[in-house]
């Protein structure tokens, strides 16, 4: 099976541009997330998608991150403006079912704001 | 709330010798755990998972874990590493049902 695609790989912007990561989870998953992982430290949910309805988004900083899942299949996460701390990977992954089942992850998208 | 911390930052270790990458757990209820391995560059990757049964699980690439509820440990194992081990191995739990929560990470070096 195809695995969890995220783009770009890399991106490198300047403080206060904003920024979209593009994630297309595996076919027939129905939770999406979204993780944050900052150098030297494990991966931090930001929020989780089941279909296309919100679950938990209670450590996104929505005045400034704001996500979406149209359709219940691909999601997008937004930054704007973007801050130096929000340099990082952003990890997406998808689970068949919440709970027992594994998340699969994508490569991930480096972000560097300078 | 449920909290994991993984003792160990780095571990080196030489190849074909036992490894042990220690994780232990915060948690009132049941709970599911789980042992993710992140080469680099890469995304996390499953090794092995703990939802209930015997408390010795086995994975993928020769790793073993095994759950203690009474130490509130998930410690991993492996009885001889290769090179091709060397990555960052996260431990995660969540309560049934809930949020994922990953440790810090341990990065495992194996030298020749």
């Amino acid at each position: 099976e195809a695995g969890v695609a995220q783009s770009p790989r890399y991106k490198i912007i300047e403080k206060r541009q904003s920024v979209a990561f593009w994630c297309n989870p595996i076919s027939g998953h129905a939770t999406l997330y979204w993780y944050q992982q900052i150098l030297g430290q494990g991966p931090k949910l930001l929020i989780q998608f089941q279909n296309n309805g919100v679950v938990d988004d209670s450590q996104l900083p929505k005045d400034r991150f704001s996500a979406e899942r149209l359709k219940g299949v691909d999601s997008t996460l937004k930054i704007q403006p973007a801050k130096l701390e929000d340099s990082a990977v952003y990890l997406c992954a998808s689970s068949f079912r919440h709970g027992q089942s594994p998340l699969h992850f994508g490569n991930g998208t480096r972000l560097t704001v300078t | 709330a449920q909290s994991v911390t993984q003792l160990d930052s780095q571990v080196p270790v030489f190849e074909e010798a036992p490894v042990e990458l220690r994780c232990n757990y915060s948690s009132s209820v049941s709970v599911y755990l789980f042992w993710y391995v992140q080469y680099p560059n890469q995304g996390l990757q499953l090794l092995l998972k703990y939802l209930s049964g015997s408390t010795l699980v086995k994975g993928i690439n020769g790793f073993e874990a095994e759950f203690n509820k009474s130490q509130t440990s998930f410690h991993l194992r492996k009885p001889s590493v290769h090179i091709s081990d060397t990555a960052e191995y996260f431990c995660a739990v969540s309560h049934q049902g809930g949020k994922l929560i990953f440790g810090q990470g341990t990065e495992l070096s194996v030298k020749p």
